[in-house]
């Protein structure tokens, strides 16, 4: 199975501020023969299922603000909040879909100081 | 717009099996692949488990001999059967479509998700 892990676990940060978090693979999720990172990222609120906010580790689901962003590749990733709202409290997770089993990174949780 | 809906029984009792019911609405059920995923409470996401209207399936390893997924065409809706359950198996319960952003493989992101169920495992 591919392991996700996730840094750091959780992060508290004033209203404005650039949050940054850090998805990491045990393997490659780059497949090389249409070059795309096989890389998602999900919201999660309190009480609400996921929301997909980026797929192809940098492409942003439709209706997401592009002050989220998506990088890096192969097996680091980094999830970039630009200027952090009050609606953005939540719990985020990285997920692989390069190969079955699909897993999910362990999550980490976003706050306002 | 698709929007799916999970049900089924809140308690089940250990070594029973667990069903559960995902309703799709706004879209035919054969246009994609449908995914199980569950959450234990205050913890992380683990996918159970895919199903394409083909009859193609593939489930995590460690739940493979005790989960089933199935799809009724007719109703548009999937279907999770778990059996033999303990208290592990407590937890929300979602389902969610895995979206076309390439080539209609699996192998893609969940961009539809349902509100899930909540099922505890106990006597």
């Amino acid at each position: 199975d591919i392991v996700m892990t996730q840094s750091p676990d959780s992060l508290t940060m004033s209203l404005g501020e650039r949050a940054t978090i850090s998805c990491k693979s045990s393997q490659t999720v780059l497949w090389t023969s249409n070059n795309k990172n096989y890389l998602a990222w999900y919201q999660q609120k309190p009480g609400q299922p996921p929301k997909l906010l980026i797929y192809w580790a940098s492409t942003r689901a439709s209706g997401v603000p592009d002050r989220f962003s998506g990088s890096g590749s192969e097996t680091d990733f980094t999830l970039t909040i630009g200027g952090l709202q009050g609606e953005d409290v939540a719990v985020y997770y990285c997920q692989q879909y390069f190969d079955s089993p699909f897993t999910f990174g362990p999550g980490t949780k976003v706050d306002i100081k | 717009q698709v929007q799916l809906q999970e049900s089924g029984p809140g308690l089940v009792k250990p070594s029973e099996t667990l069903s559960l019911t995902c309703v799709v609405s706004g879209d035919s059920i054969n246009n994609y692949y449908w995914s199980w995923i569950r959450q234990p409470p205050g913890k992380g996401l683990e996918w159970i488990g895919y199903i394409y209207h083909t009859g193609s399936t593939n489930f995590k390893p460690s739940l493979k001999g005790r989960v089933t997924i199935s799809m009724d065409t007719s109703k548009n809706q999937v279907s999770l059967k778990l059996t033999s359950v303990t208290a592990a198996d407590t937890g929300i319960y979602y389902c969610a479509r895995v979206g076309n952003y390439f080539d209609g493989s699996v192998n893609d992101a969940f961009d539809v998700w349902g509100q899930g169920t909540m099922v505890t495992v106990s006597s």
